[in-house]
C-alpha cells in the first residue's frame, strides 16, 4: 500500500518565524508531489508542485523534493496568522496508470501573533 | 468560470434514507473524485472517474455509487444512509490522468449527517 506520511502537530511557530512542514512517501517511483492548505471548514486549495529534485519557490513558499529519501517538504517564510491551517501532502506514483493522487492526513500548523 | 460546484452545502438523513450529491466542473477536465474527510482519518477516496464513460473504486467504495453523468458531472448516491456516512463529501477535478496533467481541484464540500 503506497503511504503518504505527515506528523499531524499542531506546529506552533511566533509569526514572521519560518514554518517547516515535513512529508514521507512510500513508494520510490513517486513522481508528482503537491502541497495542499486547508483551513478549517473549507477544502483543500492547491499551493505547489514538484516534480524535480531541489527547490521550488512561489513568494514566501518553497517546495523542497529529495527523491532519493523519499521527502518533500514546505517551507513557509515570514509566517503569518493567516497561514494558520492544515497542510496536506499528496503525491502520483509513476506508471500506475489512472491512480489517482495519494494524500497525506495533514500537519495543523498554528501561527502565533 | 465556477471551479468545482457541489450541491448541496449541508444535509441531514435519517439512517436508511437515500441521496445523490452532485458535482460539477466548468474546466474542461476529464478526471473527477469523490473523497470523504473525518477528523483523524485525512482524505479518503470513494470513487473516481478517469474520463468520461468510466468509473473506479477508490479505498472506501463500499455503501456509495457513482455516475459520470458527462464531462462535466460527476454524482455519489448513498442507497440507503447509515451513521457511519457522517462526513464532509468533497468532489475534485483534475484536465486529465491520460494527459499527465494531476493536479486536483476541489468543490468548496457537502456536510452529511445520518441520523
Amino acid at each position: 500500500q503506497k503511504e503518504v506520511e505527515q506528523n499531524s502537530g499542531p506546529l506552533s511557530v511566533p509569526e514572521g518565524a519560518i514554518a517547516s512542514l515535513n512529508c514521507t512517501y512510500s513508494d520510490r517511483g513517486s513522481q508528482s508531489f503537491f502541497w495542499y492548505r486547508q483551513y478549517s471548514g473549507k477544502s483543500p486549495e492547491l499551493i505547489m508542485s514538484i516534480y524535480s529534485n531541489g527547490d521550488k519557490e512561489d513568494g514566501r513558499f518553497t517546495a523542497q523534493l529529495n527523491k532519493a529519501s523519499q521527502y518533500v517538504s514546505l517551507l513557509i517564510r515570514d509566517s503569518q496568522p493567516s497561514d494558520s491551517a492544515t497542510y496536506l501532502c499528496a503525491v502520483r506514483s509513476r506508471g500506475s496508470g489512472n491512480t489517482p493522487l495519494v494524500f497525506g492526513k495533514g500537519t495543523r500548523l498554528s501561527v502565533i501573533a | 468560470n465556477a471551479g468545482v460546484t457541489q450541491t448541496p452545502k449541508f444535509q441531514v438523513l435519517k439512517t436508511g434514507q437515500s441521496m445523490t450529491l452532485q458535482c460539477a466542473q466548468d474546466m474542461n477536465h476529464n478526471s473527477m473524485y469523490w473523497y470523504r474527510q473525518d477528523p483523524g482519518m485525512g482524505l479518503r477516496l470513494i470513487y473516481y472517474s478517469a474520463s468520461e464513460g468510466t468509473t473506479d473504486k477508490g479505498e472506501v467504495p463500499n455503501g456509495y455509487n457513482v455516475s459520470r453523468l458527462n464531462k462535466r458531472e460527476f454524482s455519489l448516491r448513498l442507497e440507503s444512509a447509515a451513521p457511519s456516512q457522517t462526513s464532509v463529501y468533497f468532489c475534485a477535478s483534475s484536465l486529465g490522468l491520460s494527459q499527465g496533467a494531476y493536479e486536483q481541484y476541489f468543490g468548496p464540500g457537502t456536510r452529511l449527517t445520518v441520523t
